[in-house]
């Protein structure tokens, strides 16, 4: 898998919007850009997963600029809840070898009032 | 959606004891299931992927025979830390897909925390 590089940590208020970057210089033509978001004691939960310019669901949207070598994450308006560690991978989904997901460091948000 | 339980959630036990923390699929079949181990304020670490019917395959630095792996339906997979000590308490965490649909995350479970003594 693409080695990804994300800041350690970020700060944010309540109502703020968010942007996490993760940049993937060496993205694969075949790679897609997902992200898991993880709560203290529990396992990381799917956030959203896309491959190139913008994707959006119901909890955030997934930025990709044309060279893809790079993400961004955006959480609208986060709360006190949206404090996690979010993590960036990168990978073939459709690679069996996919599945065996190399996690990063990550990005832990912490999000106050 | 999919669901991956993990049992037990918490366990606290003895120096010497085996451990057996179990994996299901809930509502899809999983061929493959993984563990991964995450130490406090760290990342997760993929320790084997468990196939169903077959050995695992561990990752390098990892002792199969220390962490004992058995998938042997397409909903259950076991991790059996044999022999625990104290360095092997760690938040151990599976997951698991449903591969007969195109595209499909991995979904994790909510982690067993072992504390050893």
């Amino acid at each position: 898998l693409a080695k990804t590089t994300q800041p350690i940590s970020m700060d944010s208020y309540e109502g703020q919007e968010v942007n996490i970057t993760c940049s993937h210089n060496n993205i694969a033509t075949n790679d897609y850009i997902t992200w898991y978001q993880q709560f203290p004691s529990q396992g990381p939960r799917f956030i959203i997963q896309g491959y190139k310019t913008k994707v959006t669901n119901e909890v955030a949207s997934l930025f990709i600029p044309a060279d893809r070598k790079s993400s961004t994450l955006s959480l609208p308006r986060v709360s006190l809840s949206d404090t996690a560690v979010y993590y960036c991978l990168v990978g073939d989904i459709n690679s069996p070898g996919f599945q065996k997901l190399v996690f990063g460091t990550g990005t832990r948000l912490l999000v106050s009032p | 959606g999919a669901v991956v339980s993990q049992h037990p959630s918490w366990v606290i036990c003895k120096s010497g004891t085996s451990v057996k923390i179990e994996c299901r699929s809930l509502d899809f079949q999983a061929t493959t299931m993984f563990w991964y181990r995450q130490f406090p304020k760290q990342s997760l670490m993929l320790m084997a992927t468990s196939n169903e019917g077959s050995k695992a395959t561990y990752e390098q630095g990892v002792e199969k025979d220390k962490f004992l792996i058995n998938h042997a339906s397409l909903t259950l997979s076991t991790l059996t830390v044999t022999s625990a000590h104290p360095e092997d308490s760690s938040f151990y965490i599976c997951s698991a897909n449903n591969g007969q649909t195109h595209n499909q995350p991995q979904h994790f479970g909510d982690g067993t925390r072992l504390s050893i003594l």
